[in-house]
């Protein structure tokens, strides 16, 4: 059965700094992922996904991630934080033989000025 | 931009009442699901409806849930005889082309059984 692993429930840093968000992923040869992004008392909004096409994925706000098959993860990067980014962020697994969404835990993103 | 919307975004009822949660998917879509968060836990997959069926669910989703598409824009969820434990966050989402492809989801309802 597919799952994901976020690996740090907090993250902080500063602003203009990168941000590193860690995901692990136990799915089918072929999985789709993706990153979304829960800011305080909104909804879930796609920040990028992986459907078996470029490895290294853009997003939207300056956020890219890598999928490595080798090692099973599907990590989020930004090169500069900013203070708009403080939220939580989720991982997200869908396999090809199912409807639903896997969502990891939640990673809550702090930017301090 | 196309969005999902869900209406209300808070209510509050009393254990034991039935409640209904209303979306309106993206109008070009074709697969329609709910989920929710309880309070400080995973978001938790509970439904997926497609061609006016049930096509996936989740063991959560017992008898106590239904979901209908009365009227071709409309996506309801409604849950008979609430109880304290049914209270969280719940958001609808849609996609246009279901498996492996990404949902796009409503700013949710927070449900609130007393």
């Amino acid at each position: 059965a597919q799952s994901v692993t976020q690996l740090d429930s907090h993250v902080s840093v500063s602003e203009g700094t990168p941000v590193l968000l860690r995901c692990n992923y136990s799915s089918s040869y072929s999985p789709s992922l993706f990153w979304y992004v829960q800011h305080p008392n909104k909804g879930l909004q796609l920040l990028l996904k992986y459907t078996s096409a470029a490895t290294l994925v853009k997003g939207i706000n300056g956020f890219e991630a890598e999928f490595k098959k080798s090692e099973t993860s599907f990590h989020l990067t930004k090169p500069s934080a900013h203070m708009s980014d403080a939220a939580e962020y989720f991982c997200v697994v869908s396999d090809w033989d199912t409807d639903k969404l896997i969502f990891g835990t939640g990673t809550r993103l702090q930017v301090f000025p | 931009e196309p969005e999902v919307t869900q209406t209300p975004s808070h209510q509050v009822t009393q254990m034991g009442q039935e409640v209904i949660l209303r979306c309106v998917p993206i109008s070009n879509h074709l697969y329609f699901y709910w989920y929710r968060q309880i309070l400080g836990q995973k978001v938790e997959f509970l439904v997926s409806f497609y061609n006016n069926e049930i096509s996936e669910k989740s063991e959560i989703f017992d008898d106590q849930f239904s979901v209908e598409r009365p009227d071709g824009s409309n996506f309801t969820l409604k849950i008979r005889s609430t109880k304290l434990e049914d209270s969280a966050m719940y958001f609808c989402a849609s996609s246009y082309r279901g498996r492996r492809t990404e949902a796009f989801f409503g700013q949710g309802t927070r449900l609130t059984v007393v």
